[in-house]
């Protein structure tokens, strides 16, 4: 079975631009949840989808934000890039059935994530 | 509020000893615990979970921790690590039906050396 697949692997943009992340869950995983992982502030939670709504979000602005299509692959969008985002930002996906046992009896699994350098 | 504390973010030990890595939490609701391994370049691995039942887990590569609820932790332990043990160690908490929010540690580097 194949892993959590993040494009691109790596990525540079400037100050003011925006970017696109894409992640492809495990085939089968409903959930998508993204991070941010940077030396400072460790990984923080983004944002959760479920059957393309978001179920969960964490403190950040909203410059960030994410989407997920019918078939559970999911975009995390950044408009107006500052230079406090550079960072790796993780995709992880799960089973996370509604309520029951199964939603949080489920680990997540993550991906190898994308490096945004912004300068 | 809800924190995670990996009590040490580095651990040099040499190839073959026995290693712990302390991980404390804060909640005033049940939690699950995980531990995750990071190595460079990679995203996270499950490296084992509680979510009830039996204190003591055991996880992949030879990995166990223990929860113990009194002293809010949950600290990982290897009898014996070998040099590709070497990698960052996270420590997760999550509550009931937030399964795809997990509240991470700083982590723990772990080094390994011949």
């Amino acid at each position: 079975k194949a892993g959590v697949t993040q494009t691109p692997r790596y990525l540079i943009k400037t100050r003011g631009q925006q970017v696109t992340l894409s992640c492809s869950p495990i085939s089968g995983h409903r959930s998508v949840s993204w991070y941010q992982q940077t030396p400072g502030q460790g990984l923080q939670f983004l944002f959760e989808y479920f059957s393309e709504t978001q179920r969960n979000k964490g403190n950040f602005p909203g410059r960030f934000s994410g989407r997920q299509f019918s078939n559970s692959r999911s975009e995390m969008n950044v408009s107006t890039l500052e230079l406090g985002d550079s960072a790796l930002y993780l995709c992880a996906s799960s089973l996370a059935a509604t309520g029951g046992m199964s939603s949080y009896n489920s680990p997540l699994h993550f991906g190898n994530g994308t490096r945004l350098t912004v300068t | 509020a809800q924190s995670v504390t990996q009590l040490d973010s580095q651990v040099p030990v040499f190839e073959e000893a026995p290693v712990e890595l302390r991980c404390n939490y804060s909640s005033s609701v049940s939690v699950y615990l995980f531990w995750y391994v990071q190595y460079p370049n990679q995203g996270l691995q499950l490296l084992l979970k509680y979510l009830s039942g039996s204190t003591l887990v055991k996880g992949i590569n030879g990995f166990e921790a223990e929860f113990n609820k009194s002293q809010t932790s949950f600290h990982l332990r290897k009898p014996s690590v070998h040099i590709s043990d070497t990698a960052e160690y996270f420590c997760a908490v999550s509550f009931y039906n937030q399964g795809g929010k997990l509240i991470f540690g700083q982590g723990t580097e772990l080094s390994v050396k011949p």
